[in-house]
């Protein structure tokens, strides 16, 4: 049965720190694996991953696939308040139309 | 452009009652996916349509139903709700399976079960 596990389950940091989410994966043909934020209601995309080893960045995010080891991790440099939201992974297979979630991270970052 | 809209916004019913929500997708965009998010289960998969069809379903019982009508709106119904239904539903549009833009979510319907 597919799995995506994200850890840590929550984490709380204070501005400025650098932190680490974490996403590993178990899915038959495995096609894309993909980062979102939510703040509120609407998860609002971030990355999508399809190749081990490339990075993906933008501002202070970055993501990273590992397709050999089935994980990827999504850094966050110099925290501000306003990266306060749960942070989702997910993972799409050839063939399917949907996507299956982790848990999500709920990242809290104090003044 | 404008982006995913749902309606309601929120939604309070009784037990054994019907809901209706619904989806308006990005123009363009011909992928709808409806979700349930849960404190406890997280973002669950319901279903998804493309032209129409319903090309994949998840683990929920027949009381779940959607369609989608030709200018891709998207619908889904909830019949003899149970309090175990209350949850945000979320719906995400695309255009095209595996675009590197990924899905668009709407706000989502906070639908409460009394």
């Amino acid at each position: 049965e597919d799995k995506v596990v994200q850890s840590p389950l929550s984490l709380v940091v204070h501005e400025g720190d650098t932190v680490t989410l974490n996403c590993s994966y178990e899915v038959t043909n495995f096609r894309s694996l993909l980062w979102y934020k939510q703040e509120k209601k609407a998860p609002t995309f971030l990355f999508m991953l399809t190749s081990s080893g490339i990075e993906k960045k933008s501002g202070r995010l970055s993501s990273i696939l590992d397709k050999k080891e089935l994980f990827s991790i999504l850094n966050i440099t110099a925290t501000q308040t306003g990266d306060s939201a749960i942070y989702l992974c997910a993972v799409e297979a050839r063939g399917n139309n949907d996507m299956r979630f982790g848990a999500g991270t709920r990242l809290t970052v104090k003044p | 452009k404008a982006g995913v809209t749902q309606t309601p916004r929120y939604l309070i019913k009784t037990r054994g009652q019907q809901v209706t929500l619904s989806c308006s997708p990005i123009s363009g965009h011909r992928s709808v996916s409806w979700y349930q998010q849960t404190p406890g289960q997280g973002l669950q998969f319901l279903f998804e349509y493309f032209s129409e069809t319903q090309r994949n379903k998840g683990n929920f019982p027949g009381r779940f139903s959607g369609r989608q009508f030709s200018n891709s709106r998207s619908e889904m119904n909830v019949s003899t709700l149970e309090l175990g239904d209350s949850a945000l539903y979320l719906c995400a549009s695309t255009a095209f399976i595996g675009t590197a833009y990924g899905y668009t979510f709407g706000s989502g319907t906070r639908l409460t079960v009394v």
